[in-house]
């Protein structure tokens, strides 16, 4: 069991929001305002979606949004398209320089 | 634009090792941080390891003792050695330059596989 726990699927229809959950074990809590998400399409690399819970990089469009509440960061995607279907994936600064991803959300649009 | 490009993946026997390159282009890797990441087949990321821009080297415990991470400044490169391979390392491998505490810029991935 990944230390990060994501819904396995999400689903959603056209302009729709949908919400992704990675809750973390309670060692993680120090390190969960550094939580960073990612999507992965198909035989593609992952690319950055949020980092630091809620910050964007530039070129990602404010559909994308990131918040944390205690050991539980989401990832909340508005206005779904077609093309945001994919893997989503959360990952956590665990300390000592060290990382640790989710198991990942299967995101499907209707 | 900003580009990682990893080389030197391909097919190694169980024990065996491999070198992976990841080389940058489009900006100076020196004072950045940058990770390696594998993801097996069917399977998420996995962080497996990170060299901060001081150099300081950092391991998953799945790799700690049999991979070793480097870097290259002058040739704008970092290196990940593998040494005694088992099945479960095969992978796709990336590179990704790190921002704050996360990975702003993947590579494609270098495929490495581990098989007799």
């Amino acid at each position: 069991q990944s230390a990060l726990t994501q819904p396995r699927s999400v689903s959603g229809s056209p302009g729709q929001s949908v919400t992704i959950s990675c809750t973390g074990r309670s060692s993680y809590v120090d390190f969960f305002n550094r939580v960073s998400w990612y999507q992965q399409h198909p035989g593609k690399a992952p690319k950055v979606l949020i980092y630091n819970v809620s910050e964007r990089p530039s070129g990602v469009p404010d559909r994308f949004s990131g918040s944390q509440s205690g050991s539980t960061a989401s990832l909340t995607i508005s206005g779904l398209q077609a093309e945001d279907e994919g893997d989503y994936y959360c990952c956590s600064y665990a300390g000592s320089y060290t990382w640790v991803f989710g198991g990942g959300t299967k995101l499907t649009v209707l | 634009e900003v580009q990682l490009v990893e080389s030197g993946g391909g097919l190694v026997q169980p024990g065996g090792s491999l070198r992976l390159s990841c080389a940058a282009s489009g900006t100076s890797i020196s004072s950045k941080s940058l990770n390696w990441v594998r993801q097996a087949p069917g399977k998420g990321p996995e962080w497996i390891s990170h060299i901060s821009d001081g150099s300081a080297i950092s391991y998953a415990d799945s790799v700690k003792g049999r991979f070793t991470a480097s870097r290259d400044n002058a040739r704008n490169s970092i290196h990940l050695y593998m040494h005694s391979l088992r099945d479960e390392d095969t992978a796709v491998y990336y590179c990704a330059r790190g921002i704050d505490y996360g990975m702003d810029v993947w590579g494609q991935g270098t495929t490495v596989t581990v098989s007799s």
